[in-house]
């Protein structure tokens, strides 16, 4: 099976620039997406293909996937920002999410 | 706009089966590949199966590979997933949720989810 590392928390202030690493074997090769998961809520797709944002996602949310890493940059953070976020990618044979990463604005 | 709405969950004896129920409003859903992904209390997200637009393709998690499947009516515009010989590992939110376009397997639609209980 494919795994993706995320570090299980990050904490920003307000104003400030979060970022958030996934790691998994050669996941430059693959497309990464990101979630964000508020608490008793659907998780909500922020960036796919890498670095491409849906339809009302605000552009301070970024992805950047290389070698075998890929960031979600979040620039100014906000308190809603506030959330669980996931990484997620397909290599061919299994879809795979990483374990999720608690981001605290403080 | 985009709907997804699950149904068929609920508690559920160790070795039974179930059957969840997805119906699609508001998209072209003979268009779209669909996924089935999870979520155990206070856990992270799982992955459980995915089906191509026309229904002749399924992929499984290994977890549940042989005791699931997935299948798709697209004339009712709805997804299904028959789950057998369920056990506590299985319990969870279990979501509906379209894929985007182009490969990747992203989900840009989720569900409410509905919540599977095994338990004696």
């Amino acid at each position: 099976s494919y795994e993706l590392t995320q570090p299980p928390s990050v904490s920003v202030s307000p104003g400030q620039t979060a970022t958030i690493t996934c790691s998994g074997d050669k996941l430059g090769d693959k497309f990464a997406s990101w979630y964000r998961q508020k608490p008793g809520q659907s998780p909500v797709l922020v960036i796919y293909k890498d670095n491409k944002r849906p339809s009302g996602i605000a552009e301070r949310f970024s992805g950047f996937n290389s070698g075998s890493t890929a960031t979600l940059t979040i620039s100014g953070t906000q308190a809603t920002d506030e959330a669980d976020y996931y990484c997620q990618a397909w290599d061919t044979i299994t879809v795979a999410f990483g374990g999720g990463t608690k981001l605290t604005v403080l | 706009q985009v709907q997804l709405v699950e149904s068929g969950g609920g508690l559920v004896k160790p070795g039974g089966s179930l059957r969840l129920s997805c119906e699609a409003s508001g998209f072209p859903f003979r268009d779209y590949y669909m996924s089935w992904i999870r979520q155990a209390p206070g856990k992270g997200l799982e992955w459980v199966a995915y089906i191509s637009s026309d229904g002749s393709v399924t992929k499984y998690a290994e977890s549940v590979k042989g005791r699931f499947t997935m299948s798709r009516d697209n004339a009712k515009n709805t997804l299904f997933l028959q789950m057998n010989s369920l056990g506590a590992e299985d319990a969870a939110v279990y979501y509906c949720a379209r894929e985007v376009t182009g490969g990747s397997h992203s989900v840009d639609y989720w569900g409410q989810g509905t919540l599977v209980t095994v338990s004696s």
